[in-house]
């Protein structure tokens, strides 16, 4: 079974600085994707951002990137130019390819202070 | 435009008194699947369908049944609500192709249940 810890249930951040959240993640399968996902107050889910396990280069979006270790199995988000729509609270999670069960974490609750 | 849509947003029930959350996709998904999110605990997997007439147990199964009868629509059902059923729930859906490639989930705007 896999697990996925962010060990971070808060942060807070100024407007306009960088801020990173963290995750790590346990499993034995070698061909998987890790997620993170948004949610606002209007508590949609929101993706911001998808890495293979395979590729060996951190994806980015704009102001949103990624540090994938796959040997630690650690997948931190790092957002920059934080911006006050930032806030939300954040979900890392994990899949595995072509399977069903997916795994998330706790949360970690970011605040943009202006 | 492409989504997910649930129904309803907002319930309330009593204890004992069957109900259906509907979910439906016009993606053309093969994957779907219900979570449900608790304070501090995340989103935990309900049950999941890689394709019609396929579904299987995720992390927290007990108390609920669902049905893939056809490739749009997964509901959920709880046959006898209990309060610990309280949650806000989730479906979602993703392109499943090949052996290798998962689409990100796309979710659905959720639905607050309170069972008294």
């Amino acid at each position: 079974a896999q697990t996925v810890t962010q060990s971070q249930p808060e942060m807070s951040v100024q407007e306009a600085e960088t801020v990173t959240l963290s995750c790590t993640y346990d499993t034995s399968e070698s061909n998987y994707y890790l997620f993170w996902y948004k949610q606002p107050p209007s508590r949609q889910m929101i993706l911001v951002i998808r890495q293979e396990a395979y590729k060996q280069q951190n994806a980015t979006e704009n102001r949103f990137s990624v540090n994938f270790q796959k040997a630690a199995k650690s997948f931190s988000l790092k957002i920059s130019d934080s911006q006050l729509g930032d806030t939300a609270m954040y979900f890392c999670a994990f899949m595995k390819a072509n399977a069903g069960k997916s795994t998330f974490g706790d949360g970690t609750t970011l605040t943009v202070k202006p | 435009e492409a989504q997910v849509t649930q129904n309803p947003r907002y319930l309330i029930t009593v204890t004992g008194k069957k109900l259906t959350v509907t979910c439906s996709q016009n993606m053309n998904h093969e994957y779907m699947s219900w979570y449900r999110q608790d304070p501090g605990l995340g989103l935990r997997q309900i049950y999941y369908s890689m394709n019609v007439e396929v579904t299987d147990k995720g992390d927290v199964p007990e108390g609920y049944k669902v049905s893939r009868k056809e490739k749009r629509n997964f509901p959920l059902i709880l046959e006898s609500p209990s309060p610990n059923q309280t949650s806000l729930y989730f479906c979602a859906s993703s392109l499943i192709q090949g052996m290798t490639y998962n689409s990100p989930l796309h979710f659905g705007n959720g639905t607050r249940l309170t069972v008294t």
